[in-house]
């Protein structure tokens, strides 16, 4: 079983500021890393699925990176909006083994 | 357009008394996955689905059991549900192994 930590547990940030979060996760047999936003009372949604070292991705004012050496990824949101206020979810998979383990998730709540 | 429907979205159900939730998808995905969360922990394996090969996780209780009859649908039958598997269930699908999941809204059930 993997053990995966994210941090930190909830936040709450001014509209408009910019803020991170972050995920670790074992190095070893590392595969890929997933993020998810779980907005209330809608479905998890995939935002972005890491696979290199050092991969930066971007969807809009939300990216991610990667360092798989160190177990490590950080999310960022630039200019937070209340539509950004949801549970933040990461789960490394590892080879041979496609499963998912999720983090407990950070849940990041806008301030209008 | 929903992908992944999840019914019924909440769920009573009696101590000891059998349950099914069900979960649908429009994506025709080869893969079909069951969750279960409960409050503040991460969402954790219970099965998967690779077109009609079944995967158990291995701490998934015998209560549980899941049935593909085919490529759009798949259930999760609860045989006597006790008063601690009352959670959120979610279903997700995946074209293949490895690539990123996407989910059902999820049922919540709870065990009176």
């Amino acid at each position: 079983i993997l053990n995966v930590e994210q941090s930190p547990q909830s936040l709450h940030v001014q509209e408009g500021d910019s803020t991170n979060f972050t995920c670790s996760f074992p190095s070893s047999n590392f595969y890929a890393l997933h993020w998810y936003r779980w907005e209330t009372a809608k479905s998890p949604e995939a935002l972005f699925v890491m696979t290199l070292n050092g991969d930066e991705k971007k969807k809009g004012r939300i990216s991610a990176t990667l360092n798989t050496k160190e177990g490590y990824s950080y999310l960022y949101i630039k200019g937070s909006q209340p539509e950004d206020s949801a549970t933040y979810l990461c789960a490394p998979t590892n080879f041979g083994n496609e499963k998912l383990t999720f983090g407990t998730g950070t849940r990041l709540t806008i301030i209008p | 357009d929903a992908m992944v429907i999840q019914n019924p979205r909440y769920q009573v159900t009696q101590f000891g008394k059998p349950v099914t939730l069900s979960c649908s998808q429009t994506l025709n995905h080869n893969v079909m996955y069951w969750y279960q969360q409960k409050s503040s922990q991460a969402p954790k394996l219970l099965f998967h689905y690779y077109d009609k090969d079944f995967n158990n996780e291995a701490d998934t209780p015998d209560n549980f059991q899941s049935r593909r009859p085919n490529t759009s649908f798949c259930f999760l039958d609860i045989r006597s549900p006790g008063l601690g598997d009352a959670a959120m269930y979610l279903c997700a699908t995946s074209r293949d192994r490895y690539l990123e999941q996407y989910f059902g809204p999820g049922t919540r059930l709870t065990v009176t």
